[in-house]
């Protein structure tokens, strides 16, 4: 079975620049997520979609992040503008649905200079 | 509200030694439990998952055993390896989020 893909593995950027980060779930989980994870620290959940539906989005920065899942697969995440306090691994989860384990993707390292 | 506290780390550790890291929890209601452990440059891999009051959670080695009274969920494993180095994050899943504590890095060194 593939895991969870994300790309790209690295990303540095200058702040008030834009970033966009991609996530594959594992085929037929209907249940995907994004976390960030300061460096020291555990993930914090960013955002959960449901299928092609948000879930929970109450701790996502929306003056700057978006995401979307437009046909309940694929997901990106956006960030416009970067600020230096966004330098994190962001990673992509996915599950067969609600309150089952999550399966995590390697993660995208964002750096701001 | 719910959360997860982890010892802080790092744990240092000799081969074959014997190793735990401590984990209580805060919640309503009964959650289920998890141990995820991330290896340098990698995502989280789950590690092992308790459901309900005393069940024993294992993999690799690893045990965890979920005691309510106690609100714990401590992670043992009876002699590590080097290549058991990685951070440990205790978690558990309340009305389907997944709250994770701190984490705990462990080195074993040869």
């Amino acid at each position: 079975e593939a895991g969870v893909a994300q790309s790209p593995r690295y990303k540095i950027i200058e702040k008030r620049q834009s970033v966009a980060f991609w996530c594959n779930p594992i085929s037929g989980h209907a249940t995907l997520y994004w976390y960030q994870q300061i460096l020291g620290q555990g993930p914090k959940l960013l955002i959960q979609f449901q299928n092609n539906g948000v879930v929970d989005d109450s701790q996502l920065p929306k003056d700057r992040f978006s995401a979307e899942r437009l046909k309940g697969v694929d997901s990106t995440l956006k960030i416009q503008p970067a600020k230096l306090e966004d330098s994190a691994v962001y990673l992509c989860a996915s599950s067969p649905g609600l309150n089952q384990p999550q399966h995590f993707g390697d993660g995208t390292r964002l750096s701001i200079l | 509200g719910n959360s997860v506290t982890q010892m802080e780390g790092p744990v240092t550790l000799s081969e074959e030694a014997f190793l735990t890291i401590n984990c209580t929890y805060t919640a309503t209601g009964y959650p289920s439990l998890f141990w995820y452990v991330q290896y340098p440059g990698e995502g989280l891999q789950l590690l092992l998952k308790a459901t309900k009051a005393d069940d024993k959670g294992s993999n690799k080695g690893f045990e965890a055993t979920y005691r309510k009274e106690t609100t714990s969920f401590h992670l043992e494993k009876g002699s590590v390896q080097v290549s058991d180095s990685a951070v440990y994050f205790c978690a558990l899943i309340a009305t389907d989020k997944l709250i994770f504590g701190t984490g705990t890095r462990l080195q074993v060194f040869p």
